[in-house]
């Protein structure tokens, strides 16, 4: 699987909307950006993904490069609950298991 | 849908002892799960692979005989760290993915501390 580059902290006003960066240069064409987030002490929780096409669902939206060599999740009304480690992964679906970096830690404020 | 809960949630052991923890999937059948462990401030480390009815793949490093894994139902599976030691202290995290499909599913996670 790809290697993924996250920043290591991002800071948020609430309210406001995050947008977290992931740099996935290597990325082969048959794999997926996947995005998970894990509060503290909290098991991961999987966000959103998608292959080169943008997605949205209820929690956030997901923005692929044409060149598929980076992608930026939204969160677009960042709330305290928000506060998390966000972890972006490329994996090919189906058959590869989710591998974590470091992820970006997220610190949303009043 | 696709819960997944881990029990227990917390355990304080004195070395030497075993621990068991289990994972289960409680709305949806697991063909395979998965067993992580995350030291504080680390990232979650894939220690084993589990299919159903077959033996469990360990990552490299971790001793197979001292994580016991069982994985005898599509809705259970069991991590029993043996004569646990005050390293094995951790956050240890397991996931289940839906037959069938892509998605991995994760537990709430247990937290183990060997005194």
């Amino acid at each position: 699987d790809a290697k993924t580059t996250q920043p290591p902290s991002m800071d948020c006003a609430e309210g406001r909307a995050a947008n977290l960066p992931c740099n996935h240069s290597t990325i082969s064409g048959n794999e997926y950006v996947y995005w998970y987030r894990q509060i503290h002490s909290q098991g991961p929780q999987y966000i959103i993904h998608g292959l080169k096409n943008n997605e949205t669902n209820e929690m956030a939206s997901l923005i692929i490069t044409e060149d598929r060599k980076s992608s930026t999740l939204i969160l677009p009304h960042a709330t305290l609950r928000d506060t998390a480690v966000y972890y972006c992964i490329v994996r090919v679906a189906r058959y590869s298991t989710l591998t974590f970096g470091k992820g970006t830690m997220l610190l949303v404020s009043p | 849908g696709a819960v997944v809960s881990q029990h227990p949630s917390r355990v304080i052991c004195k070395s030497g002892t075993s621990v068991k923890i289990e994972c289960r999937s409680l709305d949806f059948q697991a063909t395979t799960m998965f067993w992580y462990r995350q030291f504080p401030k680390q990232s979650l480390m894939l220690m084993a692979t589990s299919n159903e009815g077959s033996k469990a793949t360990y990552e490299q490093g971790v001793e197979k005989d001292k994580f016991l894994i069982n994985h005898a139902s599509l809705t259970l599976s069991t991590l029993t760290v043996t004569s646990a030691h005050p390293e094995d202290s951790s956050f240890y995290i397991c996931s289940a993915r839906l037959a069938g499909l892509n998605e991995q599913f994760f537990g709430p996670g247990t937290r183990l501390t060997v005194l």
